[in-house]
């Protein structure tokens, strides 16, 4: 069965605070896509990523295949940082799963 | 650049209705998607397209339809509305499979 599970459900930070949200899966996958969902609801796709390690700004993706398992750190984290982080994993063919996402709170 | 344009964002429909969500993008994407979202739930694929002409099925086609005549459109059908369509439905247009997700801003659809 294609699973993502996202940990942890909730998330609240001081600004500043280095901040992990994790993400596993159940079977091999082909891709997996970090997304961002702003609290006006909007989406936005923040990395995809098959191997390794990917770095934009102070967002940092990383896959590891053999554990089944993507990390998203966020450093130096501000109050716009606040969003739900969404994983989505792509088990081949046109499908990708969605995790539940991690609500963040950032607070000054 | 206007990107993955959806239409309506809001709409009340009341049980047995009908109507057509509106999804346009003018990135010359293949792939466009159509998923709905549930409090508490992960987005789920309702139909998908790999070009005009084409389309699939997702994890949650029931109750739908869609069509894709021109590159650009791919308008989502909710025919006989029940109160289990009640969801937040995105669409998004991809390059490639998989790659680099564009997703419009979203409809909130009440059925009552």
């Amino acid at each position: 069965k294609n699973e993502v599970e996202q940990s942890p459900q909730n998330l609240t930070a001081q600004e500043g605070e280095f901040i992990t949200i994790n993400c596993s899966y159940s079977v091999g996958i082909s891709a997996l896509h970090w997304l961002q969902q702003h609290p006006g609801g909007g989406i936005v796709s923040l990395f995809m990523l098959s191997s390794g390690k990917k770095k934009h700004g102070r967002l940092i993706a990383t896959i590891n295949i053999q554990e089944k398992h993507s990390s998203l750190h966020i450093t130096a984290s501000h109050p716009r940082d606040s969003a739900v982080y969404i994983c989505a994993a792509g088990f081949g063919g046109n499908q990708f799963y969605f995790g539940t996402g991690t609500s963040l709170t950032v607070i000054p | 650049n206007a990107g993955v344009t959806q239409t309506p964002k809001f709409r009340i429909l009341k049980i047995g209705q009908s109507m057509t969500l509106q999804c346009t993008q003018d990135m010359n994407h293949n792939y466009m998607y159509w998923y709905r979202q549930d409090p508490g739930m992960g987005l789920k694929l309702i139909y998908y397209s790999v070009g005009a002409g084409i389309t699939d099925k997702g994890e949650v086609p029931n109750g739908y339809n869609v069509s894709r005549s021109t590159t650009e459109d791919f308008p989502l059908r909710l025919e006989l509305a029940a109160p289990s369509q009640t969801s937040v439905y995105f669409c998004a247009s991809s390059e490639r499979q998989g790659y680099g997700y564009t997703f419009g801003s979203g409809t909130r659809l009440t059925v009552v």
